[in-house]
């Protein structure tokens, strides 16, 4: 049972413009929400997070939209860069109960920004 | 700035062998995940440490896997009589508090 649903798959954004991916959660003891960037061949690196008291949080072009009633999550791209193009995953956490707080991520969405 | 290092970065090897990868974590990270990511998915969580203490593991590790950490510090992910099906990228997570994980570049593996 996948516990976060991401959309789209792929996205392909012209430069300057926004790309927008979208993210669902179904368990309700979620509690931080990171996005994560990866480039091919690389680990992912923490783009910016959010906790669920908050429905928005900026980070330069990067925003995190939160919506805790839809159990939706969002990440715009503002001004979209060639640079940016990567996968880019949402996650969720939550206290396991055995001691962790491991992360369950959302399958991907590719992202490429054409000049 | 010494974030977290995986060693090797790529690893062939043929079904039946044994492979064992390493993590080091940022310093003062008393806390560490192993993930395994196959193409095309997001990491999954397989293993976790708080200090030497392993507290959790996922059901995804088999009892042809073992992961340690001696001493709190580097961990090693030990897979026994390698399969093809456990091809993918292993990923190495550290941190100090409950929430943010800083990963490393992971391990390539490659099962032939």
């Amino acid at each position: 049972q996948q516990q976060v649903k991401q959309s789209p798959q792929s996205l392909i954004v012209q430069k300057g413009g926004i790309s927008i991916i979208n993210c669902a959660y179904e368990n309700t003891a979620f509690d931080y929400f990171p996005w994560y960037q990866q480039f091919p061949g690389k680990g992912p690196a923490l783009l910016i997070a959010i906790r669920p008291d908050v429905s928005e949080k900026k980070e330069g072009r990067f925003t995190i939209s939160f919506n805790k009633s839809a159990k939706q999550f969002s990440l715009h791209i503002m001004d979209s860069q060639p640079g940016d193009s990567a996968t880019y995953f949402c996650a969720a956490t939550a206290y396991s109960g055995a001691g962790s707080y491991q992360l369950t991520f959302g399958k991907g969405t590719k992202l490429s920004v054409i000049p | 700035d010494t974030g977290v290092s995986q060693d090797p970065r790529h690893k062939i090897t043929k079904r039946g062998q044994n492979v064992t990868f390493r993590c080091d974590p940022i310093s003062e990270h008393n806390r560490l995940y192993w993930y395994r990511q196959t193409l095309g998915q997001g990491p999954e969580f397989l293993t976790y440490f708080q200090n030497e203490a392993q507290l959790e593991k996922s059901r995804l590790l088999s009892d042809r896997f073992s992961a340690e950490r001696p001493k709190g510090s580097f961990s090693t992910l030990e897979i026994q009589r390698t399969e093809q099906g456990d091809s993918a990228m292993y990923l190495c997570a550290s941190t100090s508090k409950e929430d943010t994980q800083y990963f490393g570049p992971g391990t390539r593996l490659t099962v032939l």
